[in-house]
């Protein structure tokens, strides 16, 4: 059986601060999502991850995948109100085993 | 493009009932996967459907069931309802088995509450 686990569970912190949230597994994944979910809705991609190393940057988001591609960071500069919310990732089986394991969760707060 | 959508949003039942939850998904996305959500276990993948077949399954019990039908809509069913099955489940398409892309469009979910 295939776990992610995330790091941290909970995030506070305050509007303009730097944050890194981990997504680590004994388990290799042939790619790796990172999903943001809001209150009432399902989770929306923001990233997806395929090559160990691989850098990718959204605006202030920057992704990291793992060189073993075990496991992968989030990190999120100058934070914003409107980046509150849950991150989810979620790694990627591979062929013969294409289900979409979920991380644990980070439930983030970007407090004003 | 429409999203993906569930019906109902929200469903309270009783102990020892069944419910069937419904998914449209994106036009064109012939595979759909359904998760639940909970805040102890998080999201857990239930199953997945393509051209109207179980492609893959999670670890749940029998009692959760689904199909899908020949336009690709699906639908979820849980017999003999436990407390434990209290949870947000989310249903998702995909163009994975024709695009390769494993990108998960969610809908928003239907909140059952099992009392």
């Amino acid at each position: 059986t295939q776990l992610l686990e995330q790091s941290p569970q909970f995030l506070s912190i305050q509007e303009g601060e730097n944050l890194t949230v981990y997504c680590n597994s004994s388990s290799v994944f042939s790619s790796l999502q990172w999903y943001r979910q809001e209150p009432g809705e399902g989770p929306v991609l923001l990233v997806t991850v395929v090559t160990g190393g691989e850098v990718k940057k959204l605006k202030r988001l920057t992704f990291q995948f793992g060189d073993a591609r075990k496991d992968s960071s989030l990190h999120i500069t100058a934070a914003q109100p409107g980046d509150t919310g849950l991150y989810l990732c979620a790694g990627d089986g591979g062929f013969g085993n294409e289900k979409l394991t979920f991380g644990t969760g980070t439930r983030l707060t970007i407090i004003p | 493009k429409a999203g993906v959508t569930q019906t109902p949003r929200y469903l309270i039942k009783t102990r020892g009932q069944q419910v069937t939850l419904s998914c449209s998904p994106i036009s064109g996305h012939r595979s759909v996967s359904w998760y639940q959500q909970t805040p102890g276990q998080g999201l857990q993948f239930l199953f997945e459907y393509f051209s109207e077949t179980q492609r893959n399954k999670g670890n749940f019990p029998g009692r959760f069931s689904g199909r899908q039908f020949s336009n690709s809509r699906s639908e979820m069913n849980v017999s003999t309802l436990e407390l434990g099955d209290s949870a947000l489940y989310l249903c998702a398409s995909s163009s994975y088995w024709t695009s390769g892309s494993n990108e998960q469009f969610f809908g928003p979910g239907t909140r059952l509450t099992v009392l």
